[in-house]
């Protein structure tokens, strides 16, 4: 079964400023899909941004972007110009080949004025 | 617009008692999935069902069951509540395998 580690349980970043949210996974697919979803203090769960493993492009929505190293099955996100708005818990997830979709742990992000 | 809703949001009840928490969706979604979020675990993932019909265990199963008779719903039960299943209670559904996961508002159970 397929597993997804996100390594840094809380983070911090200026307004304006670049972070970057670190997730790696295990897994024997060679197909599958990854994931990055945010939960403001709504609850309400959102995706960042998809990846689709047979694309060697890597993902980007506006300031958000991956940096997909596949053989060694990292998925990291980076912000861009952090706004307020981005402070929210940060959640990596995998979906592949005959597996469910599983998540990690989380990353809390803080975006400080 | 389409959407996928919990009942209730909120809810308390004694240990022992069974409780069911209500998933609906109207994407006609085939890929329907229960999640529980602790704090320090994440998301983890309890039942899951690709179709009519179709269940299957997750990770963290044990004291949980679903079941799967139309497209739209998939009720999570408590046979049993333990104050270990105190938790927030997410349902979600997928079009299909590697799509977008649309999550709904959650729910928040407390057994006392």
């Amino acid at each position: 079964a397929q597993t997804v580690t996100q390594s840094q349980p809380e983070m911090s970043v200026q307004e304006a400023e670049t972070v970057t949210l670190s997730c790696t996974y295990d897994t024997s697919e060679n197909n599958y899909y990854l994931f990055w979803y945010k939960q403001p203090p709504s609850r309400q769960m959102i995706l960042v941004i998809r990846q689709e493993a047979y694309k060697q492009q890597n993902a980007t929505e506006n300031r958000f972007s991956v940096n997909f190293q596949k053989a060694a099955k990292s998925f990291s996100l980076k912000i861009s110009d952090s706004q307020l708005g981005d402070t929210a818990m940060y959640f990596c997830a995998f979906w592949g080949g005959s597996e469910k979709l599983v998540f990690g742990k989380g990353t809390k992000l803080t975006v400080n004025p | 617009d389409a959407e996928i809703t919990q009942s209730p949001r909120h809810k308390i009840t004694e240990t022992g008692r069974q409780v069911t928490l209500a998933c609906h969706q109207t994407w006609n979604h085939n890929n329907m999935f229960w999640y529980r979020q602790d704090l320090g675990h994440g998301l983890r993932l309890i039942h899951y069902s690709y179709g009519v019909q179709d269940t299957n265990k997750g990770e963290v199963s044990d004291g949980y069951s679903v079941s799967r008779s139309n497209t739209e719903d998939l009720p999570l039960t408590l046979e049993s509540a333990a104050s270990s299943q105190t938790s927030v209670y997410f349902c979600a559904s997928s079009p299909r395998q590697g799509s977008e996961a649309f999550f709904g508002q959650g729910t928040r159970l407390t057994v006392v």
